[in-house]
């Protein structure tokens, strides 16, 4: 069956560091999608790709970057991870076609020291 | 830009009665909607959509959302609720690129 993982599921990192979080889709979609997840916020948008080579920033991509260079793969990068950058990060994909539905991951929990 | 709302933060309801959690949106054009659900320490799952037609909605596990042009509404509905229902409720809508905005969520409980 097709699927959407993410790796690692948890993650603690210091201030500072360069962190990298993996997101792998086996359904070939062409859209994935990265946000994260905070109390009170709801579900916000980091970054966005609708293929490969493209990259679109999202309401709350300052200290995130990510690189699309296959189909299956969108990893996303805290270039210098801050406190403000604890959370629960879900990546997500969706077909190309007008109103297809995400689909996504289980998510990787991220705690900055 | 389209929005969705989710009024209500949390949904209290008695196990075998009715669940309703509310959204309204707000788009310039015809509105692509969609609920999701978020089990405690789990990714979102889709549950249903409308994009056109029938204006009610039938999705999994059992639940079903009518689409109200003249409200701008877009309530998930259960006839009668389980206690593995509780769960985090969130209510999106397409950008005309794809992307989904979505609502705050609603937390549910159903009480034994």
């Amino acid at each position: 069956d097709a699927e959407i993982t993410q790796s690692p599921r948890h993650k603690i990192t210091e201030t500072g560091r360069q962190v990298t979080l993996a997101c792998h889709q086996t359904w070939n979609h062409n859209n994935m999608f990265w946000y994260r997840q905070d109390l009170g916020h709801g579900l916000r948008l980091i970054h966005y790709s609708y293929g490969v080579q493209d990259t679109n920033k999202g309401e709350v991509s300052d200290g995130y970057s990510v690189s699309r260079s296959n189909t299956e793969d969108l990893p996303l990068t805290l270039e210098s991870a801050a406190s403000s950058q604890t959370s629960v990060y879900f990546c997500a994909s969706s077909g190309g076609l007008a109103g297809s539905e995400q689909y996504f991951g289980p998510g990787t929990r991220l705690t900055v020291t | 830009a389209q929005s969705v709302a989710q009024p209500e933060d949390q949904v209290n309801v008695a196990e075998g009665n009715p669940l309703t959690v509310k959204c309204t949106y707000s788009v310039s054009g015809n509105p692509y909607l969609f609920w999701y659900v978020q089990y405690p320490n789990r990714g979102l799952q889709f549950l249903l959509k409308y994009i056109t037609g029938d204006n009610l909605v039938k999705g999994s596990y059992g639940f079903e959302a009518e689409f109200n042009k003249s409200q701008t509404s877009f309530h998930l509905k259960k006839p009668s609720a389980l206690v593995s229902d509780s769960a985090l409720y969130f209510c999106a809508v397409r950008e005309p690129d794809n992307r989904l905005a979505f609502g705050k969520g609603n937390q549910v409980v159903v009480i034994p």
